[in-house]
């Protein structure tokens, strides 16, 4: 089943900090996030792990909470570069179930 | 290659032709995968090659879709008698084998059946 991501869209100021959400009715064995601009492919950002770790890469990191069976990301001092549809993907193996996608809008 | 190369990166045929679309992963990728995005919608799964191993075609929407591997490397993608709902984006992925390795997707192919 696809996991549901929260909010389905957010608009932020340059500066401000976002989270966002993502949520399966599965037992979690890793979760991915990647960021989409538009028109573009989707990219990587970061995998986490079965083990409640936390994961940074620059300014956005993100958590892994296995008896929640959610994921976090968090994005802070947003620049206008993180524009885009963030996707979270899950799965026990590689094959990854995309979430529904949460828009993200930066604005100066 | 550098990274996944997909083509053509647009297509437009008609309703009822046989379409087919490349995916060149990077090398050394184990795992290739095919995913469709539809307009302003999430990422739907298609189908999985990992190595030698049988695919998993679980996620093909019909009979009409059919994809293949050759040489465990390049992968076509193939719909027949395409219909209008078959509009969308199709996306290849590829990683290295394990579960810690984050997929890198091509450009994509937009397809478009009038």
């Amino acid at each position: 089943q696809q996991p549901v991501q929260s909010p389905q869209a957010v608009i932020l100021r340059e500066g401000e900090d976002a989270v966002i959400n993502c949520s399966s009715s599965k037992a979690l064995y890793s979760v991915h996030w990647y960021r989409q601009k538009h028109g573009e492919a989707p990219v990587f950002l970061m995998i986490l792990l079965k083990g409640g770790e936390q994961k940074g890469h620059e300014k956005i990191s993100a958590s892994f909470n296995e008896k929640k069976q959610q994921s976090s990301l968090y994005l802070t001092a947003s620049q206008l570069s993180y524009s885009g549809t963030y996707f979270c993907g899950t799965g026990r193996n590689e094959k990854l179930t995309f979430g529904t996608g949460t828009r993200l809008t930066i604005i100066p | 290659g550098a990274g996944v190369s997909q083509s053509p990166s647009n297509k437009v045929t008609e309703k009822g032709k046989d379409v087919e679309l490349r995916c060149d992963p990077i090398s050394g990728h184990t795992a290739l995968y095919w995913y469709r995005q539809s307009l302003g919608q999430g990422l739907e799964f298609l189908i999985y090659f990992q190595g030698n191993s049988a695919p998993d075609k679980s996620g093909l929407p019909s009979d009409r879709f059919s994809a293949e591997r050759t040489g465990g490397s390049v992968s076509t993608l193939t719909i027949q008698r395409t219909q209008q709902e078959d509009s969308a984006v199709y996306l290849c992925a590829s990683s290295s084998q394990g579960q810690a390795s984050g997929y890198t997707f091509g450009s994509g192919t937009r397809l478009t059946v009038v």
